[in-house]
């Protein structure tokens, strides 16, 4: 059974920095993985998508990995700011014929002015 | 382009009552979600549609929930009657195609007293 982890569960730098979150999952056989963004009270808003094929995605100062020999992907913010202070989640396909998304946890973020 | 519009945003009930929630997803998208997140979690698939046919209800409380999409756009999620427990947000996601990249509503915050 997969399952999705997402450590530490929370997270507080000053601003300015650079800093990784870490999503890792159980079972290599993945179809794709998607990094979700999530204010309080709010949906989920779409970061990045990574397709199994593919080792990285970026979009402005967002960056993610993904490893599936290690089971790991990581998402890398640069120059954090107090705007990026949210929930950040990863969440996988196991396959392309599903459609279950299967969601970690979540870190929540706090960048501090 | 219109994102996935979600109704109510809040809703209080007592338990034992029901509550019904309505999503229409993007226009063109044929795979609907409905996920159940209680707080401090990540999401959890409720059920799945693909166009009007239900793909994966696996983890869908069938004797307390029900949900449709009758004519394969929009969608409505039923509780009937509701517990204590299901103090949630339900959210409602689509995608283009199957296992494709997920874009979710606002959500609908549901507090049972």
């Amino acid at each position: 059974k997969q399952e999705v982890t997402q450590i530490p569960a929370a997270l507080s730098v000053p601003e300015g920095e650079n800093l990784v979150l870490n999503c890792s999952f159980t079972d290599s056989a993945i179809y794709n993985l998607q990094w979700f963004r999530q204010d309080p009270g709010k949906g989920l808003t779409s970061l990045l998508l990574i397709q199994s094929s593919q080792r990285e995605q970026t979009s402005g100062r967002l960056n993610a990995s993904l490893d599936k020999s290690s089971g790991r992907s990581t998402l890398y913010i640069a120059a954090s700011q107090p705007g990026d202070s949210a929930t950040y989640l990863c969440a996988l396909h196991g396959s392309s014929n599903t459609g279950k998304l299967i969601f970690g946890q979540g870190t929540t973020l706090q960048v501090k002015p | 382009e219109a994102g996935v519009a979600q109704s109510p945003r809040y809703k209080i009930i007592e338990k034992r009552q029901s509550v019904a929630f309505w999503c229409n997803p993007i226009s063109g998208h044929a795979t609907l979600y409905w996920y159940q997140q209680i707080l401090g979690q990540g999401p959890k698939l409720l059920i799945q549609f693909q166009n009007n046919g239900v793909v994966d209800d696996s983890q869908l409380p069938k004797d307390r929930f029900s949900a449709e999409r009758l004519k394969g756009v929009d969608s409505t999620l039923k509780i009937q009657p509701a517990k204590l427990e299901d103090s949630a947000v339900y959210l409602c996601a689509s995608s283009l195609v199957v296992s494709g990249e997920l874009f979710f509503g606002e959500g609908s915050r549901l507090t049972v007293l």
